[in-house]
Protein backbone atom coordinates (compact mmCIF):
# COMPACT_ATOMS: atom_id res chain seq x y z
CA UNK A 1 0.00 0.00 0.00
CA UNK A 2 1.82 3.39 -1.29
CA UNK A 3 1.89 6.24 1.07
CA UNK A 4 0.58 8.37 -1.66
CA UNK A 5 -2.98 7.22 -2.39
CA UNK A 6 -4.15 7.76 -6.44
CA UNK A 7 -7.05 6.21 -7.77
CA UNK A 8 -5.96 2.94 -10.06
CA UNK A 9 -7.76 3.74 -13.04
CA UNK A 10 -9.51 7.11 -14.83
CA UNK A 11 -10.31 7.49 -18.20
CA UNK A 12 -12.40 9.57 -21.07
CA UNK A 13 -12.92 9.89 -24.38
CA UNK A 14 -10.76 12.11 -26.91
CA UNK A 15 -10.50 15.61 -26.44
CA UNK A 16 -11.86 15.46 -22.92
CA UNK A 17 -10.30 16.37 -19.29
CA UNK A 18 -9.29 14.30 -16.65
CA UNK A 19 -7.70 14.49 -12.79
CA UNK A 20 -5.51 12.90 -10.83
CA UNK A 21 -5.62 12.67 -7.33
CA UNK A 22 -2.47 12.08 -5.13
CA UNK A 23 -3.46 12.35 -1.31
CA UNK A 24 -0.59 12.19 1.50
CA UNK A 25 -0.55 13.44 5.03
CA UNK A 26 0.96 16.57 6.92
CA UNK A 27 4.68 14.36 6.61
CA UNK A 28 4.46 14.08 2.90
CA UNK A 29 3.15 16.75 0.78
CA UNK A 30 2.59 19.33 3.99
CA UNK A 31 5.76 20.84 3.71
CA UNK A 32 7.76 19.17 0.17
CA UNK A 33 6.62 19.88 -3.46
CA UNK A 34 5.06 17.35 -5.43
CA UNK A 35 6.27 16.09 -9.18
CA UNK A 36 4.46 13.75 -11.15
CA UNK A 37 5.50 11.18 -13.53
CA UNK A 38 4.29 9.88 -17.35
CA UNK A 39 5.45 6.60 -18.48
CA UNK A 40 3.81 5.22 -21.04
CA UNK A 41 3.52 1.40 -22.35
CA UNK A 42 6.88 -0.12 -22.51
CA UNK A 43 8.95 3.06 -21.74
CA UNK A 44 10.79 4.09 -18.78
CA UNK A 45 9.09 6.93 -16.77
CA UNK A 46 9.46 10.64 -17.57
CA UNK A 47 9.00 13.93 -15.26
CA UNK A 48 5.89 15.46 -16.30
CA UNK A 49 5.53 18.14 -13.93
CA UNK A 50 7.97 19.52 -10.86
CA UNK A 51 7.30 21.90 -7.40
CA UNK A 52 3.53 21.51 -7.68
CA UNK A 53 2.57 23.04 -10.77
CA UNK A 54 5.64 23.78 -13.05
CA UNK A 55 6.01 22.13 -16.38
CA UNK A 56 10.05 21.36 -17.58
CA UNK A 57 10.34 22.11 -20.96
CA UNK A 58 8.78 19.54 -23.21
CA UNK A 59 5.59 19.14 -20.96
CA UNK A 60 2.60 20.19 -23.15
CA UNK A 61 0.81 22.67 -21.45
CA UNK A 62 -2.79 20.51 -21.72
CA UNK A 63 -0.49 19.48 -18.70
CA UNK A 64 -1.32 21.05 -15.53
CA UNK A 65 -0.34 20.41 -11.73
CA UNK A 66 -1.55 21.82 -8.42
CA UNK A 67 -1.61 20.91 -4.76
CA UNK A 68 -3.47 22.28 -1.30
CA UNK A 69 -2.27 21.40 2.13
CA UNK A 70 -1.73 17.19 1.29
CA UNK A 71 -3.05 16.75 -1.57
CA UNK A 72 -2.11 16.93 -5.31
CA UNK A 73 -4.12 16.61 -8.63
CA UNK A 74 -2.60 16.40 -12.16
CA UNK A 75 -4.87 17.72 -14.99
CA UNK A 76 -5.04 16.40 -18.33
CA UNK A 77 -7.16 18.77 -20.61
CA UNK A 78 -7.35 17.72 -25.09
CA UNK A 79 -6.99 13.92 -24.16
CA UNK A 80 -5.13 12.28 -26.95
CA UNK A 81 -4.80 8.72 -27.45
CA UNK A 82 -0.66 9.26 -26.93
CA UNK A 83 -1.40 10.22 -23.69
CA UNK A 84 -2.28 6.56 -22.60
CA UNK A 85 -0.29 5.11 -19.69
CA UNK A 86 0.56 5.53 -16.25
CA UNK A 87 0.88 8.79 -14.07
CA UNK A 88 2.65 8.87 -10.45
CA UNK A 89 2.95 11.44 -8.03
CA UNK A 90 6.15 11.62 -6.06
CA UNK A 91 7.19 13.18 -3.28
CA UNK A 92 10.22 13.51 -0.13
CA UNK A 93 8.70 11.75 2.61
CA UNK A 94 10.83 13.68 5.21
CA UNK A 95 9.90 11.56 8.32
CA UNK A 96 10.51 8.44 6.64
CA UNK A 97 13.79 9.85 4.91
CA UNK A 98 12.84 8.43 2.04
CA UNK A 99 11.05 9.08 -1.46
CA UNK A 100 7.81 7.62 -2.02
CA UNK A 101 5.66 7.60 -5.26
CA UNK A 102 1.78 6.85 -5.32
CA UNK A 103 0.49 3.80 -6.65
CA UNK A 104 0.27 4.91 -9.84
CA UNK A 105 -3.22 5.88 -12.37
CA UNK A 106 -3.72 4.02 -15.91
CA UNK A 107 -5.09 6.78 -18.25
CA UNK A 108 -7.19 5.11 -21.02
CA UNK A 109 -8.62 7.13 -23.74
CA UNK A 110 -11.55 5.73 -24.57
CA UNK B 1 21.62 15.69 -24.12
CA UNK B 2 21.56 13.85 -21.16
CA UNK B 3 21.73 10.19 -21.01
CA UNK B 4 21.70 7.06 -18.64
CA UNK B 5 22.16 4.22 -19.58
CA UNK B 6 21.90 0.71 -17.00
CA UNK B 7 23.77 -1.93 -17.47
CA UNK B 8 24.38 -5.48 -15.33
CA UNK B 9 20.76 -7.11 -15.09
CA UNK B 10 20.02 -10.61 -15.99
CA UNK B 11 18.85 -13.86 -13.92
CA UNK B 12 20.11 -14.30 -10.62
CA UNK B 13 19.67 -17.33 -7.83
CA UNK B 14 18.24 -16.63 -4.79
CA UNK B 15 20.90 -15.93 -2.27
CA UNK B 16 23.17 -14.64 -4.13
CA UNK B 17 24.61 -11.23 -5.43
CA UNK B 18 24.22 -8.68 -8.13
CA UNK B 19 25.62 -4.95 -9.22
CA UNK B 20 24.22 -3.31 -11.77
CA UNK B 21 25.54 0.33 -13.33
CA UNK B 22 24.56 3.01 -14.76
CA UNK B 23 26.39 5.21 -17.27
CA UNK B 24 25.82 8.96 -17.58
CA UNK B 25 26.41 11.40 -20.15
CA UNK B 26 25.50 15.22 -20.17
CA UNK B 27 24.76 15.92 -16.60
CA UNK B 28 27.76 17.56 -13.95
CA UNK B 29 27.76 14.01 -12.72
CA UNK B 30 30.61 14.86 -9.89
CA UNK B 31 27.84 17.25 -8.41
CA UNK B 32 24.82 15.54 -8.86
CA UNK B 33 22.61 13.28 -6.41
CA UNK B 34 21.25 10.15 -8.24
CA UNK B 35 18.57 7.48 -7.56
CA UNK B 36 17.71 3.95 -7.65
CA UNK B 37 13.78 3.12 -8.34
CA UNK B 38 12.56 -0.28 -9.37
CA UNK B 39 9.35 -1.71 -10.70
CA UNK B 40 8.04 -5.17 -10.87
CA UNK B 41 6.25 -5.61 -13.67
CA UNK B 42 3.15 -4.96 -14.17
CA UNK B 43 3.67 -2.83 -11.10
CA UNK B 44 4.28 0.62 -9.50
CA UNK B 45 7.47 2.45 -9.11
CA UNK B 46 9.34 2.22 -5.78
CA UNK B 47 12.13 3.95 -4.78
CA UNK B 48 15.37 2.17 -3.23
CA UNK B 49 17.70 4.54 -2.74
CA UNK B 50 19.92 7.58 -3.26
CA UNK B 51 23.77 8.84 -3.14
CA UNK B 52 24.65 12.29 -2.89
CA UNK B 53 26.82 13.88 -5.92
CA UNK B 54 30.12 13.77 -3.64
CA UNK B 55 29.00 9.93 -2.16
CA UNK B 56 29.37 11.62 1.09
CA UNK B 57 25.43 10.94 2.03
CA UNK B 58 23.45 8.17 1.02
CA UNK B 59 20.05 6.69 1.86
CA UNK B 60 18.09 3.50 1.26
CA UNK B 61 14.62 2.39 1.28
CA UNK B 62 13.61 -0.06 4.37
CA UNK B 63 12.96 -2.77 2.41
CA UNK B 64 16.23 -3.28 1.10
CA UNK B 65 18.09 -2.00 4.10
CA UNK B 66 21.06 -3.51 4.96
CA UNK B 67 21.11 -5.95 1.58
CA UNK B 68 21.67 -2.54 -0.92
CA UNK B 69 24.55 -0.76 -1.39
CA UNK B 70 24.73 2.48 -3.62
CA UNK B 71 28.26 3.77 -5.01
CA UNK B 72 29.32 6.01 -7.47
CA UNK B 73 32.95 6.65 -8.99
CA UNK B 74 32.92 10.17 -10.67
CA UNK B 75 35.87 9.98 -12.68
CA UNK B 76 33.89 7.51 -15.00
CA UNK B 77 30.65 9.12 -14.56
CA UNK B 78 28.74 6.03 -13.35
CA UNK B 79 26.81 5.46 -10.28
CA UNK B 80 26.46 1.53 -9.17
CA UNK B 81 23.60 -0.76 -7.23
CA UNK B 82 24.47 -3.79 -5.04
CA UNK B 83 21.85 -5.76 -4.19
CA UNK B 84 23.01 -8.96 -1.83
CA UNK B 85 21.08 -11.75 -0.61
CA UNK B 86 18.65 -11.43 -3.40
CA UNK B 87 14.69 -12.61 -3.09
CA UNK B 88 12.52 -13.68 -5.61
CA UNK B 89 10.50 -10.33 -4.89
CA UNK B 90 13.57 -8.10 -6.07
CA UNK B 91 13.12 -9.11 -8.81
CA UNK B 92 12.27 -5.76 -11.13
CA UNK B 93 13.24 -3.50 -13.80
CA UNK B 94 15.96 -0.70 -12.02
CA UNK B 95 16.67 2.38 -13.53
CA UNK B 96 19.09 4.80 -12.58
CA UNK B 97 18.00 8.67 -12.30
CA UNK B 98 18.82 12.34 -11.27
CA UNK B 99 17.81 14.03 -8.51
CA UNK B 100 16.42 17.19 -9.49
CA UNK B 101 16.83 20.84 -8.53
CA UNK B 102 13.13 20.99 -7.01
CA UNK B 103 12.69 18.02 -5.14
CA UNK B 104 12.04 15.99 -8.21
CA UNK B 105 13.91 13.12 -10.37
CA UNK B 106 14.43 14.89 -13.04
CA UNK B 107 16.27 12.33 -15.50
CA UNK B 108 15.64 8.64 -16.23
CA UNK B 109 17.76 5.20 -17.59
CA UNK B 110 16.08 2.92 -19.95
CA UNK B 111 16.11 0.80 -16.86
CA UNK B 112 17.86 -3.25 -16.47
CA UNK B 113 15.56 -6.21 -15.50
CA UNK B 114 16.86 -7.91 -13.00
CA UNK B 115 15.33 -11.54 -12.17
CA UNK B 116 15.76 -13.42 -9.24
CA UNK B 117 14.85 -17.31 -9.81
CA UNK B 118 15.98 -20.90 -9.18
Amino acid sequence: QSVLTQPPSVSAAPGQKVTISCSGSSSILGNEPVSWYQQLPGTAPKLLIYENDMRPSGTPDRFSGSKSGTAATLGITGLQTGDEGAYYCGAWDDSRRAWVFGGGTKVTVL
Amino acid sequence: QVQLVESGGGVVQPGTSLRVSCQTSGLPFNSYGMHWVRQTPGKGLEWVGFISGDAGKSQCAESVKGRVIISRDNSKNTLFLQINTLRPEDTAVYYCAGDGAHRDIDYWGQGTLVTVSS
